[in-house]
């Protein structure tokens, strides 16, 4: 059965501390791995990742992904209050449509 | 670009009557749109896949006569919940990608609060 599997499910850090999100995944056709940010409503896309072993960058945020491993992480460096959320991995999976699978999320509290 | 526009952002019913939720590609086509469900500090649940034209595609254990998913043209998708009960209650979400590009991250709509009274 496809899944994809995040942790920690919870995380309590202090601003200014560097946090790593994993997700870890088993889907049939994988294509790519996607990350969302969920705040009070819908989720905003962070990064896409397709290919392995490359970074993708965005501000304080980095991920990468692990084809062989069948893992990504998130990273947030110097972590501010703002980025209090929980954190989506999402896979899309190629049925003849497209199903995407998610993850239970990452509920991230960032204390001032 | 790529904005999925949800419509309305919540709403408040009554138990027994109809319930509709339009989701919009503003500018592109979406020839799949997709439909979660969210309870409270929980993940996003598929319900369904809806495709240009055609019937929607369930998932295991969602209703397709109480959850009417219709997708009319490439840029709507609008999901009916009939005859509503407290237990529909609910955060509803919209997605879509763009039409022939399958690894592109998909956009959600702001999603829709429904609560059943």
């Amino acid at each position: 059965e496809d899944k994809v599997v995040q942790s920690p499910l919870s995380l309590v850090v202090h601003e200014g501390d560097t946090v790593t999100l994993n997700c870890s995944y088993e889907v049939t056709n994988f294509r790519s791995l996607l990350w969302y940010k969920q705040e009070k409503k819908a989720p905003t896309f962070l990064f896409m990742l397709t290919s392995s072993g490359i970074e993708k960058k965005s501000g304080r945020l980095s991920s990468i992904l692990d084809k062989k491993e069948l893992f990504s992480i998130l990273n947030i460096t110097a972590t501010q209050t703002g980025d209090s959320a929980v954190y989506l991995c999402a896979v899309p999976r190629n049925t003849g449509g497209f199903k995407t699978i998610f993850g239970a999320g990452t509920r991230l509290f960032v204390k001032a | 670009g790529a904005v999925v526009s949800q419509h309305p952002s919540w709403v408040i019913c009554k138990s027994g009557t109809s319930v509709k939720i339009e989701c919009r590609s503003l500018d592109f086509q979406a020839t799949t749109m997709f439909w979660y469900r969210q309870f409270p500090k929980q993940s996003l649940m598929l319900m369904a896949t809806s495709n240009e034209g055609s019937k929607a595609t369930y998932e295991q254990g969602v209703e397709k006569d109480k959850f009417l998913i219709n997708h009319a043209s490439l840029t709507l998708s609008t999901l009916t919940v009939t005859s509503a009960h407290p237990e529909d209650s609910s955060f509803y979400i919209c997605s879509a990608s763009r039409t022939g590009t399958p690894n592109y991250g998909y956009t959600f709509g702001s999603g829709t609060r429904l609560t059943v009274v």
